[in-house]
């Protein structure tokens, strides 16, 4: 059982924006804490997409958008494409001085 | 460019031990300010922090593992070391080591080692 909530899936045709929710409570993401997002593929580590709430590390592409409000969570794919199918898991802080995952979503492109 | 690998027996059986290290190469562990973190995923499944450890020694563990879990830094050697003790079926998964930066957030990973708990 994921401290964060997500989605277990998500699809979308090619070129459809899509959001894959993230949500948790006053004890992590309520609390103010930095939601960052990783996105992974099969038999590969998580990559980082999102940091720090809505920041693209260098190379991202900003087809990929973050962002927070109360205790929730969400992440932006635009013009999604099929390399996009993949594992996005969020990820934050908790007040009990845990680093806390979601339980993933997969997204599908039709 | 940081880059991270695990190394350890891939294979451990039930009630020992687990003991992996994580080399860090392109930076040294003793700059920055950052943490060095263990995580893991069971096949199919998600992400679970285990713990992190600072240049310093400073430690936090994921309170549902922290009886069994020890991490520690050889900054002479660029490594870090977790050791997972009374392992059962339920610790198989894979090992991910990764450096924490503020967030936190985990930037840079490395490829990952399965351990299977089997007798």
């Amino acid at each position: 059982q994921s401290v964060l909530t997500q989605p277990p899936s998500v699809s979308g045709a090619p070129g459809q924006r899509i959001t894959i929710s993230c949500t948790g409570s006053t004890s992590n993401i309520g609390a103010g804490y930095d939601v960052c997002w990783y996105q992974q593929f099969p038999g590969t580590a998580p990559k980082l997409l999102i940091y720090a709430d809505n920041n693209r590390p260098s190379g991202v592409p900003d087809r990929f958008s973050g962002s927070k409000s109360g205790s929730s969570a969400s992440l932006a794919i635009t013009g999604l494409q099929s390399d996009d199918e993949a594992d996005y898991y969020c990820q934050s802080y908790d007040s009990s001085l845990r680093v806390v995952f979601g339980g993933g979503t997969k997204v599908t492109v039709l | 460019q940081v880059q991270l690998q695990e190394s350890g027996p891939g294979l451990v059986k039930p009630s020992q031990t687990l003991s992996l290290t994580c080399t860090v190469s392109g930076g040294s562990i003793s700059s920055g300010s950052y943490y060095w973190g263990w995580i893991r995923q069971p096949a199919g499944r998600g992400l679970e922090w285990i713990g992190r450890i600072y240049r310093s020694g400073t430690t936090n563990y994921n309170p549902s593992l922290k009886s069994r879990v020890t991490i520690s830094v050889d900054t002479s050697k660029n490594q870090f070391s977790l050791k997972l003790s009374s392992v059962t079926a339920a610790d198989t998964a894979v090992y991910f080591c990764a450096r924490e930066t503020t967030g936190p957030s985990f930037d840079y990973w490395g490829p990952g080692t399965l351990v299977t708990v089997s007798s």
